[in-house]
């Protein structure tokens, strides 16, 4: 099975502090993804990426920055974290075959910033 | 751009029943694939089942059936011999074949099954 790792399951940062966020995956996905799970609005799209350096908005990508240097790897940066970003992060990959279309998805990095 | 309606943010069943979890969708497309994923306290989502949009045979996964109606664009979920470890937040998700492959979720529903 697909295994995606995010580094950390719970975070507490500071107004205006820089966070980073990082997952792995190793199946070696073309595809990997960020989203933000909130309450009542479920999983929203930060960014994604479809291959190493590349990257493409999701729907909410204002306040957030991403990075894939190595196609494993794939990171969520706060540049200046703000009490709204308070949020459950959720890393995702998937392979890019239609016919296998599965997004598999990691455990969840819970973020507060105070 | 897609959308995806939960209608019921909660709902609960008695052990051993059945439960069905409603789900709507938006879209012009012809070809997509639709979802449901499970999201147990644990945090950890798991895929409970897939459905082409082209394949008019609802898909089934052991107690988990859904009811697909492409022309109403409805995709409803069927957990039959609800069991405790059933309990957790259900997601309706659509997907778009494109790059990317990404997935545009509902707001989920919450599952309590009771004993």
């Amino acid at each position: 099975d697909v295994k995606v790792t995010q580094s950390s399951r719970y975070l507490v940062k500071r107004t205006g502090e820089k966070v980073f966020l990082e997952c792995v995956q190793d199946m070696d996905h073309e595809n990997m993804f960020w989203y933000r799970q909130d309450p009542g609005l479920g999983l929203r799209l930060i960014y994604f990426s479809y291959d190493v350096k590349m990257k493409e908005k999701g729907d909410i990508p204002e306040g957030y920055s991403v990075s894939r240097e190595k196609k494993e790897r794939f990171s969520l940066i706060l540049e200046s974290a703000s009490t709204n970003q308070t949020s459950m992060y959720l890393c995702a990959s998937s392979s890019p075959h239609r016919g296998r279309a599965k997004m598999t998805f990691g455990a969840g990095s819970r973020l507060t910033v105070l | 751009a897609q959308t995806v309606t939960q209608s019921q943010p909660e709902m609960s069943v008695q052990e051993a029943e059945t439960v069905t979890l409603s789900c709507t969708y938006d879209t012009s497309e012809n070809n997509y694939y639709l979802f449901w994923y499970k999201q147990p306290p644990s945090r950890q989502m798991i895929l409970v089942i897939r459905q082409e949009a082209y394949k008019q045979q609802n898909a089934t996964e052991n107690r988990f059936s859904v009811n697909f109606q492409k022309a109403a664009k409805s995709f409803s979920l069927k957990i039959s011999d609800s069991q405790l470890g059933d309990t957790a937040m259900y997601f309706c998700a659509f997907m778009k074949p494109e790059y990317g492959n990404k997935l545009v979720f509902g707001a989920g529903t919450i599952l309590r099954v009771k004993s």
